[in-house]
């Protein structure tokens, strides 16, 4: 069956350094999304993607970047973590100009120290 | 933009009972989707249901439903008959017609925590 994985499920991380999330999807969909979730926030929207090579900023990209580079996969890379980053994340996909809905990974929940 | 708007962040309910979970959403295009997921424990995000704006038929998934009120902008949820396993927070979500070339990302609401109690 077809289904969208993260990796790791939790992380600790120390303030500063880079983390990478793995997001990967064998439904073949063309879009992908990282979201965060924070309570009383619910979830925002961090940066996304239509197809290989495009990427585009959410509504809180700040300290936060994504490439793809095949259908599969669309990595998050905090660049330095810092403490207002500790959050749970999702990533989620979806077919590209169909009525579906959007298919949603396990959830990373992230905590910097 | 699009908002979505949960005005209730926590409700209860007893177990086999009725209980209505709102939403409300601001947008200037006239063709949509909507979409309830459920989020137990697990954090497993879960799709309820889904509702196209053009229908005006309301969304119905076994003890699930919804009442949709595109005029007043309104995408409420009913759970009939409640049960253990609904307890769980409930998120609204908007998304752009993506024949048309709008947004395809998903907006969603800040949640709602429901409780069922036995």
């Amino acid at each position: 069956d077809a289904e969208i994985t993260q990796s790791p499920r939790h992380k600790i991380t120390e303030t500063g350094r880079q983390v990478t999330l793995a997001c990967h999807q064998t439904w073949n969909h063309n879009n992908m999304f990282w979201y965060r979730q924070d309570l009383g926030h619910g979830l925002r929207l961090i940066h996304y993607s239509y197809g290989v090579q495009d990427t585009n900023k959410g509504e809180v990209s700040d300290g936060y970047s994504v490439s793809r580079s095949n259908t599969e996969d669309l990595p998050l890379t905090l660049e330095s973590a810092a403490s207002s980053q500790t959050s749970v994340y999702f990533c989620a996909s979806s077919e590209f100009r169909r009525n579906t809905e959007a298919f949603f990974g396990q959830g990373t929940r992230l905590t910097v120290v | 933009a699009q908002t979505v708007t949960q005005s209730q962040p926590e409700m209860s309910v007893q177990e086999a009972e009725t209980v209505t979970l709102s939403c409300t959403y601001d947008t200037s295009e006239s063709d949509y989707y909507l979409f309830w997921y459920k989020q137990p424990p697990s954090r497993q995000m879960i799709l309820v249901i889904r509702q196209e704006a053009y229908k005006q038929q309301n969304a119905t998934e076994n003890r699930f439903s919804v009442n949709f009120q595109k005029a007043a902008k309104s995408f409420s949820l009913k759970i009939s008959d409640s049960q253990l396993g609904d307890a769980a927070m409930y998120f609204c979500a908007y998304r752009s017609p993506p024949s048309q070339g709008g947004s395809e990302k998903l907006v969603f609401g800040k949640g709602m925590k429901l409780t069922v109690n036995p």
